[in-house]
């Protein structure tokens, strides 16, 4: 299993500002996801964040809007860029469910933004 | 590609009432199939899984069966608590080279005294 933390819990922005929201995990993992999920909407992949590497992500995200770092294997941050009210949503750290298909995912409690 | 359907929310019953969240799911290959809970200002969490078809995931009272040849992972509890009041994900996981889960929509529950 894995403990996940992210910071802040919660903030309410202005538009055009950024925010950057940090993940720390308890164990070394080598691939940590960031997710979005919007109000009553399912779990949104942006990206995966790899130790060493560039992030991946996922179609209809970029990295100028979501910027990633990942400077060790318990730790990564993903900053939300020139936000508009559209942001606003839940954002979710993950590790875990890369080894096999029956292996579980870990969450972090989220990040919930407003942006005014 | 990979998708799963659950059934709209929000589920409203009393306390003590039976509980049937649907899920169906479409994949390739032979998925494993997890639900979630999200509890109220926290992240998910993982309730039950099964990695094959007939197994039966059970945890907190909560029981879904691997159904292959309905394509279906049906949640059911026999008697909710307030405390289960949550949204829950159905999810799948298939082979191919990446096993990041694929979720459902999500179906909220509210349970009332």
């Amino acid at each position: 299993s894995a403990v996940i933390s992210q910071k802040p819990s919660r903030d309410i922005c202005q538009r055009g500002t950024s925010l950057t929201i940090q993940c720390q995990v308890d164990s070394q993992v080598t691939m940590m996801f960031w997710y979005r999920q919007q109000p009553g909407q399912s779990l949104t992949l942006i990206a995966t964040a790899n130790q060493g590497s560039e992030a991946t992500y996922e179609s209809g995200f970029v990295i100028d809007k979501f910027p990633i770092s990942r400077p060790n294997l318990t730790f990564s941050t993903l900053t939300v860029s020139n936000m508009s009210p559209e942001d606003s949503s839940i954002y979710l750290c993950s590790v875990g469910g890369t080894a096999g298909v029956g292996e579980t995912q870990y969450f972090g409690p989220g990040t919930r933004l407003l942006v005014l | 590609g990979n998708s799963v359907t659950q059934m709209e929310g929000p589920v409203t019953l009393s306390e003590e009432a039976f509980l049937t969240i649907n899920c169906t799911y479409t994949a390739t290959g032979y998925p494993s199939l997890f639900w979630y809970v999200q509890y109220p200002g926290e992240g998910l969490q993982l309730l039950l899984k099964a990695t094959k078809a007939d197994d039966k995931g059970s945890n907190k009272g909560f029981e879904a069966t691997y159904r292959k040849e309905t394509t279906s992972f049906h949640l059911e509890k026999g008697s909710v608590q307030v405390s289960d009041s949550a949204v829950y994900f159905c999810a799948l996981s298939a082979g191919g080279g990446s096993y990041i889960p694929t979720f459902g929509r999500g179906t909220s529950l509210i349970v009332h005294p």
